[in-house]
């Protein structure tokens, strides 16, 4: 079985611009989180889809936002970029309904603002 | 808000020898998973406890559960180059935003080196 994938891997960006970071989760997997992970703050929960609707949502502003799609696929976009928001950005997936929800991680993104 | 701190931050070992890793919080969890991550990589699941006091071996790894299901540890036996990374625990709740979504939360992390 495939794992998660992201595209792309690397991306550099200027503040002010926007950005769209895509995930493709394991067959199967309906259950699509996103998390932002910095040295400083380690790993944080962004948001959390399923079934193409966001069913939680962590602490970060409106500017962070996302969608997922019929095929479980999923986008996020960071609108009106700040340096903070250079960051490693994880998408994982996991199998609805299972007892513990182990998540599966893709790779990352790492994004780096100007 | 759930925290969970990690200690050490920071472990620099020789090769051969046996290191703990601990996981803490104040409050409960319904599950607790240990991740490793390599530098530009995302985490890798390593195990999943469940049940207070539940103890996983996996290899010269064992994981365990604390009773009260708020804290685990990760004990490495004769530690070798390749368990360099870093490792995260995350423990796993029903989100209090209901709609059947379960969260996360994660330590900041283990920085392990195993010196050959």
């Amino acid at each position: 079985k495939a794992g998660v994938t992201q595209t792309p891997r690397y991306l550099i960006k200027t503040r002010g611009q926007q950005v769209t970071l895509s995930c493709s989760p394991i067959s199967g997997h309906r259950s699509v989180s996103w998390y932002q992970q910095t040295p400083g703050q380690g790993l944080q929960f962004l948001f959390e889809y399923f079934s193409e609707t966001q069913r939680n949502k962590g602490n970060f502003p409106g500017r962070f936002s996302g969608r997922q799609f019929s095929n479980s696929r999923s986008e996020m976009n960071v609108s009106t970029l700040e340096l903070g928001d250079s960051a490693l950005y994880l998408c994982a997936s996991s199998l609805a309904g299972s007892v513990s929800r182990e998540q599966y991680f893709g790779p990352g993104t790492r994004l780096t603002v100007t | 808000t759930q925290l969970l701190e990690q200690s050490p931050q920071f472990l620099s070992i020789q090769e051969g020898e046996n290191l703990t890793v601990y996981c803490n919080s104040s409050s409960v969890f319904s599950s607790l998973q240990w991740y490793r991550q390599e530098p530009g990589e995302g985490p890798v699941l390593l195990v999943t406890v469940v049940t207070g006091g539940e103890v996983k071996k996996l290899k010269r790894l064992t994981f365990q559960f604390g009773d009260a299901r708020k804290d685990s540890s990760l004990h490495i036996t004769a530690a070798q180059p390749g368990d360099t990374g870093l490792y995260l625990c995350a423990g796993g709740d029903h989100s209090p935003s209901g709609a059947g979504s379960y969260q996360l939360t994660f330590g900041k992390g283990t920085k392990l080196s195993v010196i050959p």
